[in-house]
């Protein structure tokens, strides 16, 4: 079974520019959530998506929303980057099982520089 | 508020010398913990999830623990290749859809 996909793996944008990040989870998956890992703040949770609603949202800004499709894709994007948003952008994918907690497998990340 | 200490930050072995790492969780109701392994520029690699106190799992030479406050990830005997990042989450009951809390991380190096 493919695992998760994220593309693209590097982008490097400038200060003000807006960018959209794409991952595909693994099939049957419908959970999606995205990550921002940083050597300083280490991995800190965006949001999460399921049947292509937004069931849960990190301590972020409003410059960073996402979506979901009905495939299971899912973006996100920000908005006026600022220097501070450069990271690893990580995506991860789960079956959504109701009783146990499911279990998220990571997609490879895309390095985001903002210049 | 949910808070997952690691320690140590940094462990340096040499091969064969047996280790634990340690993961301390602070939460209102846990549902799973998780234990990830990341190499430098990929993305965190799944290795167990543990459920509830007294449980244990195992894989190859990394073995998972879980106590009321405190997971352990015992190595036996590691090999070069077990040297990576060290990732412990957690999930909490409520609200928490898709959202894993996750410590700092342990940067194990393994010298042959």
């Amino acid at each position: 079974k493919a695992g998760v996909t994220q593309t693209p793996r590097y982008l490097i944008k400038t200060r003000g520019q807006q960018v959209t990040l794409s991952c595909s989870p693994i099939s049957g998956h419908r959970s999606v959530s995205w990550y921002q890992q940083t050597p300083g703040q280490g991995l800190q949770f965006l949001f999460e998506y399921f049947s292509e609603t937004q069931r849960n949202k990190g301590n972020f800004p409003g410059r960073f929303s996402g979506r979901q499709f009905s495939n299971s894709r899912s973006e996100m994007n920000v908005s006026t980057l600022e220097l501070g948003d450069s990271a690893l952008y990580l995506c991860a994918s789960s079956l959504v099982t109701g009783a146990w907690a499911d279990t998220q497998y990571f997609g490879p990340g895309t390095r985001l520089t903002v210049l | 508020e949910d808070q997952v200490t690691q320690s140590p930050e940094a462990l340096r072995l040499q091969e064969g010398e047996s280790s634990s790492l340690n993961c301390s969780y602070t939460v209102s109701g846990l549902r799973g913990l998780f234990w990830y392994r990341q190499d430098p520029g990929k993305g965190p690699e799944f290795l167990f999830t543990l459920y509830s106190a007294g449980e244990e799992k195992e894989k190859e030479r990394l073995k998972a623990t879980l106590t009321k406050k405190e997971s352990f990830l015992h190595i036996t005997a590691p090999k070069p290749e077990d040297s990576a990042t060290y990732l412990c989450a957690v999930q909490v009951y409520g609200t928490s859809y898709g959202k894993l809390t996750f410590g700092q991380g342990t940067i194990l190096t393994v010298h042959p």
